[in-house]
């Protein structure tokens, strides 16, 4: 089956660089995308790759390496806001469906 | 612009009844999802849909069924609700295709008791 790791917990001190890494067993995918939740809040989209390396957004960069299975999202000047949980996904070429890992909650220091 | 809107937002049923959790969505988009979400367990697809008239079942499908009659909406229904089935649902929708960018409702609590 297809699956998706993710470290359950990352911390890292505000202002710091942080990297969540996400590790992938599956057929086939369009890409990968990573999204951010906050508590009591609602999954949004933050990035996607379709190829492989690295796109840049803002304080947000993702990459993607195909040959590896392996993706990681890269948090620069973190800000108390970026606390969150953090969830790689793929949609699967095979069958449209789109499978999460099981996030990443992120925890800032001051 | 609305986006995805679900309907109820909180709901506590009794163990044996049965609900529908409606989600609508004005963009457009070709396909919507239903996941679940419980503590550790990340986001869990229970049924999704590629178009009008299709549905076609996640990962986490069984005491659940869905329909897609009109493009814009996503039933998910319970028949019969287990302790099991507490959960926080959220509905998505996205382009479908290589776009895999899904735009999410803001959830139902459901608590079975």
């Amino acid at each position: 089956g297809q699956s998706l790791e993710q470290p359950s917990e990352v911390t890292a001190v505000e202002g710091a660089i942080v990297q969540i890494n996400c590790t992938y067993q599956t057929s086939g995918f369009y890409g990968l995308s990573w999204y951010q939740q906050h508590d009591g809040g609602a999954p949004t989209f933050l990035s996607y790759n379709a190829l492989d390396g690295l796109e840049e957004t803002g304080r947000f960069s993702s990459f993607l390496s195909r040959s590896d299975s392996y993706g990681y999202l890269l948090l620069q000047e973190l800000q108390m806001k970026d606390s969150a949980s953090y969830f790689c996904a793929v949609e699967l070429n095979r069958d449209d469906k789109i499978i999460f890992g099981k996030g990443t909650r992120l925890h800032i220091l001051p | 612009n609305a986006g995805v809107t679900q309907t109820p937002k909180f709901r506590v049923l009794k163990t044996g009844q049965s609900m529908t959790l409606l989600c609508a969505q004005d963009m457009n988009h070709e396909y919507m999802y239903w996941y679940r979400q419980d503590p550790g367990m990340g986001l869990r697809l229970i049924h999704y849909s590629v178009g009008e008239g299709t549905t076609a079942k996640g990962e986490v499908p069984d005491g659940y069924n869905v329909s897609r009659l009109k493009k814009q909406n996503f039933l998910l229904g319970l028949e019969s609700a287990a302790p099991s089935q507490t959960s926080v649902y959220f509905c998505a929708s996205s382009p479908g295709g290589a776009n895999t960018e899904a735009f999410f409702g803001q959830g139902t609590r459901l608590t079975v008791v």
